[in-house]
């Protein structure tokens, strides 16, 4: 099984900044690489797939990059709702494994 | 619009049995694989099981194989989990996700999610 680590577990910013949120496979995963976010008491929302692919709609304040084992989520112009759990996903292996989520809090 | 619709959730002792059901719209549903992934609460995510749009396969964690069941019916685009066995770690909120295209691949639609919880 293939496991992913994000760092860190909870990231303080502030609203305007920048956040950068890590993921790590235990081994490649070429560019098959999903993030989501999750705001509390919503189901995940794609956001970014093929490791930096936005998907449609996406402001262009997120952006995913990354390949093989290493992989970032860069948000810009943090804004209120961008606060909230965001987790990475492989789709290379069974099984497709998720990280445990980075906490984006102010 | 794609809407993915979770329903069959409840309280369940351990070792009961419950069957999950996600209806589907907005898409040619046959087309894509489905996926069931769940979160336990104030937990992330976890894969549980995954089938193709014509269902030649199946896929499970290890932690649900051989006790629950994913099945579709392409002609009522509905999508099930016939869960069996259950355990009080199975106590979750259970997704259905609509995946890319095939499996394994990312979820690009989610449902609301329907809870589970296991407990005497």
């Amino acid at each position: 099984e293939i496991v992913m680590t994000q760092s860190p577990v909870t990231l303080s910013v502030s609203p305007g900044e920048t956040a950068t949120l890590s993921c790590r496979a235990s081994q490649s995963v070429y560019s098959n690489l999903a993030w989501y976010q999750q705001r509390p008491g919503q189901p995940p929302r794609l956001l970014i797939y093929g490791a930096s692919t936005r998907a449609t709609g996406l402001p262009a304040r997120f952006s995913g990059s990354g390949s093989g084992t290493e992989f970032t989520l860069t948000i810009s112009s943090l804004q209120s709702e961008d606060f909230a759990v965001y987790y990475c996903q492989q789709y290379t292996n069974w099984p497709q494994t998720f990280g445990q989520g980075t906490k984006l809090e102010i | 619009e794609v809407q993915l619709l979770e329903a069959g959730g409840g309280l369940v002792q351990p070792g009961g049995s419950l069957r999950l059901s996600c209806a589907a719209s907005g898409f040619t549903f046959n087309n894509y694989a489905m996926s069931w992934v769940r979160q336990a609460p104030g937990k992330g995510l976890e894969w549980v099981s995954s089938i193709p749009g014509h269902a030649r396969y199946t896929y499970y964690a290890d932690s649900v194989r051989g006790r629950f069941t994913i099945s579709r019916d392409n002609s009522k685009n509905t999508l099930s989990l016939q869960m069996s066995g259950l355990r009080a770690e199975d106590t979750a909120i259970y997704y259905c996700a609509k995946n890319r295209i095939s499996a394994p691949d990312y979820l690009d639609y989610w449902g609301q999610g329907t809870l589970v919880t296991v407990s005497s």
